[in-house]
């Protein structure tokens, strides 16, 4: 079956680089995305990658998909306050999207 | 309409009730999507449409749960004797199409439900 995992915390200093990481079992995944869900909020599509990619940049952040392993993970630069979080990395076939239970990043002054 | 919207964003019901959850995708999108995500939880598949059908519905909890979507454009998820584990953040989504170019998946910022 379809199974996408996180870790669930992650804490980082202001200024310094986040990674987030993901795994998929879906082999026929055809997009990845990563969204943002702030506290109250819905979900905010932050970026997403086509499987034929390697690696996706835009302005701070970066994707880097590993399909061998099936791996994923999502960095942001230069990591801000309101860059905290619950990141949510999901896989797509057809359909519907297969989420993650999401990484909750906690930024730090 | 510029996102995708969805009503009520809150709702309290009391145990038993029927709730209705209505959701407008962004227009001309053909595919919509319900999620629900419970305290602390990730986001649950509930049940998707092309169109005005539903290909894959495998994530209604229980028979308590339906949705409709009529004119390929507006959906209500219908939750009928509602118990209090049914208490969560509803979401609502949409896309252009269900796969292929141009089908990422807008959501909206979802419908509370508590049931007391």
């Amino acid at each position: 079956g379809e199974d996408v995992e996180q870790s669930l915390f992650l804490s980082v200093r202001e200024g310094d680089s986040s990674v987030i990481n993901c795994t998929y079992t879906d082999s026929s995944s055809t997009y990845l995305y990563w969204y943002k869900q702030e506290p109250g909020a819905g979900l905010q599509l932050l970026t997403y990658i086509f499987s034929n990619m390697d690696m996706k940049q835009d302005q701070r952040l970066t994707v880097l998909l590993n399909k061998k392993d099936k791996h994923l993970s999502l960095r942001i630069a230069d990591t801000q306050t309101g860059d905290s979080a619950i990141y949510f990395c999901a896989e797509r076939s057809w359909g519907k999207l297969q989420f993650g239970a999401g990484t909750q990043v906690v930024v730090t002054p | 309409g510029a996102g995708v919207s969805q009503s009520p964003s809150n709702k309290v019901t009391e145990k038993g009730k029927d709730v209705e959850l209505r959701c407008d995708p962004i227009s001309g999108h053909t595919a919509l999507y319900w999620y629900r995500q419970s305290l602390g939880q990730g986001l649950e598949f509930l049940i998707y449409f092309q169109g005005n059908s539903a290909p894959d519905k495998s994530g209604l909890p229980s028979d308590r749960f339906s949705a409709e979507r009529t004119g390929g454009s507006v959906s209500t998820l219908t939750i009928q004797r509602t118990q209090q584990e049914d208490s969560a953040v509803y979401l609502c989504a949409s896309s252009l199409v269900v796969a292929g170019s141009g089908n990422t998946i807008y959501f909206g910022e979802g419908s509370w439900l508590t049931v007391v």
